[in-house]
């Protein structure tokens, strides 16, 4: 079956724009997080969705990021005024439990580059 | 919160040696532990997990072992090919609340023919 998608795949933005990241979970699951990864690092935790709800946003690194799920499938990761720092690879994962310990599958990621 | 610290940041081993690499976490709460494999521009994809209620666990070439007193996992791969020259990243979790991933600097692996 399909895993999970994103996109746009690559993205080049100046410095100041809005950006919108997308992430199609796989169907059926509940669970939908999103993680940023800077260059040769680990991804970081950035937000947590329960269906609708997003129930953890400690990871986002200021206001102006903003994550939304409005009908508990896909999702948008919006950056505000993006900085240069904000390059990075954002990864969309999705699980299919609620509160058990189960696999999150990753997307392929987005390529955010601000110039 | 979690803080996960992972050694070595590279390793390069000859095709059929083992390859090890170790992980520390911080949070005594946390009671899953996966290790994913990164191919440079691809996604991570799970390679084996282990919960906190064993302390070994093996498929195939691959073995993952947990110390929770030590809190400290490792990822053991053996008889090595070139195919599993990637980046590797272990992470924690806590489980609860929506079980997200504290992980890794991430090691580089590089088996040569």
């Amino acid at each position: 079956g399909a895993g999970v998608s994103q996109s746009p795949r690559y993205k080049v933005a100046k410095r100041g724009q809005d950006v919108a990241l997308r992430c199609d979970p796989i169907s059926g699951h509940v669970s939908l997080f999103w993680y940023q990864q800077a260059l040769g690092q680990g991804p970081e935790f950035l937000t947590y969705f329960q269906n609708e709800a997003q129930l953890d946003k400690s990871g986002l690194p200021s206001d102006r990021f903003f994550a939304e799920r409005p009908e508990g499938s896909v999702s948008t990761l919006k950056i505000q005024r993006t900085q240069q720092e904000d390059s990075a690879v954002y990864l969309c994962a999705s699980s299919l439990a609620r509160s058990l310990n189960n696999e999150q599958f990753f997307g392929p990621g987005t390529r955010l580059t601000v110039l | 919160g979690e803080n996960v610290e992972q050694h070595p940041s590279t390793l390069s081993v000859q095709e059929g040696d083992s390859a090890v690499i170790k992980c520390t976490y911080s949070d005594s709460a946390s009671n899953y532990f996966p290790w994913y494999k990164q191919e440079l521009g691809k996604r991570p994809q799970l390679i084996i997990d282990i919960r906190s209620n064993v302390g070994e666990k093996k498929d195939q070439r691959i073995a993952v072992t947990l110390n929770k007193t030590a809190k400290h996992f490792s990822l053991h791969i053996t008889e090595t090919q070139p195919e599993d020259s990637a980046v590797y990243f272990c992470a924690a979790s806590r489980g609860a609340a929506g079980n997200k991933l504290t992980f890794g600097g991430g090691t580089r692996v590089l088996v040569k023919p």
